[in-house]
């Protein structure tokens, strides 16, 4: 099972673009990788998925090399409202294995 | 409203006192998994289940049960609480098939003290 490792904080202001790297060095062939967002006494919250190369939504950019070691989730143009916990997710989540580890997340503090 | 809800929401109780915590979701989903979340230790998988009858341990399964006989529904069972089970437990859903994106859906979490 892959475990995953991200750094515990980051402050930004406000308009800027934020990158969020997380480490996932024995990610499996099956293994997909998630993202999600936790604002304080709430559930987190999917903010996108990728298997390789890059996936772009509404919300967020995806990056992944091409060994998949590493993703970097990027916020393009953060506001206050962004400021919550991102959780990196890697795991089979589609197929057989429905065991999960989720890293320690990293906690976003954007400023105005 | 597509949801995972969770009951009861707060709950105090004293150690070895057998408690339920319920979680329900409404869109079909397959795989369902509960959540404890501590400071400093993000989310631990305790039980996951990939369907009806089919459940499996996650990382921290101990002092916990779950069953899930019907789709909608994944209790999770802690049959003599202690306090170091003092935590906020999350239920999530996620659908294994027909999808392009495999999204958990989580519960508003249910916040447990044992005393």
């Amino acid at each position: 099972l892959a475990k995953t490792t991200q750094p515990i904080s980051m402050d930004s202001y406000e308009g800027q673009e934020v990158n969020i790297t997380c480490s996932h060095n024995n990610i499996a062939t099956n293994d997909y990788i998630t993202w999600y967002q936790q604002f304080p006494s709430q559930g987190p919250r999917f903010i996108i998925q990728g298997y390789k190369t890059k996936v772009t939504n509404e919300v967020a950019s995806l990056f992944i090399p091409a060994d998949r070691k590493s993703s970097t989730l990027s916020l393009p143009r953060v506001s206050l409202s962004d400021t919550a916990v991102y959780y990196c997710l890697v795991g089979d989540v589609g197929g057989s294995q429905g065991n999960l580890i989720f890293g320690k997340g990293t906690k976003l503090s954007v400023k105005p | 409203e597509a949801q995972v809800t969770q009951n009861p929401r707060y709950l105090i109780t004293v150690t070895g006192k057998k408690l339920t915590v319920t979680c329900s979701q409404n869109m079909n989903h397959e795989y369902m998994s509960w959540y404890r979340q501590d400071p400093g230790l993000g989310l631990r998988q305790i039980y996951y289940s990939m369907n009806v009858e089919v459940t499996d341990k996650g990382d921290v399964p101990e002092g916990y049960k779950v069953s899930r006989k019907e789709k909608r529904n994944f209790p999770l069972i802690l049959e003599s609480p202690s306090p170091n089970q003092t935590s906020l437990y999350f239920c999530a859903s996620s659908s294994l098939s027909g999808v392009e994106e495999y999204e958990q859906y989580f519960g508003p979490g249910t916040r447990l003290t044992v005393t």
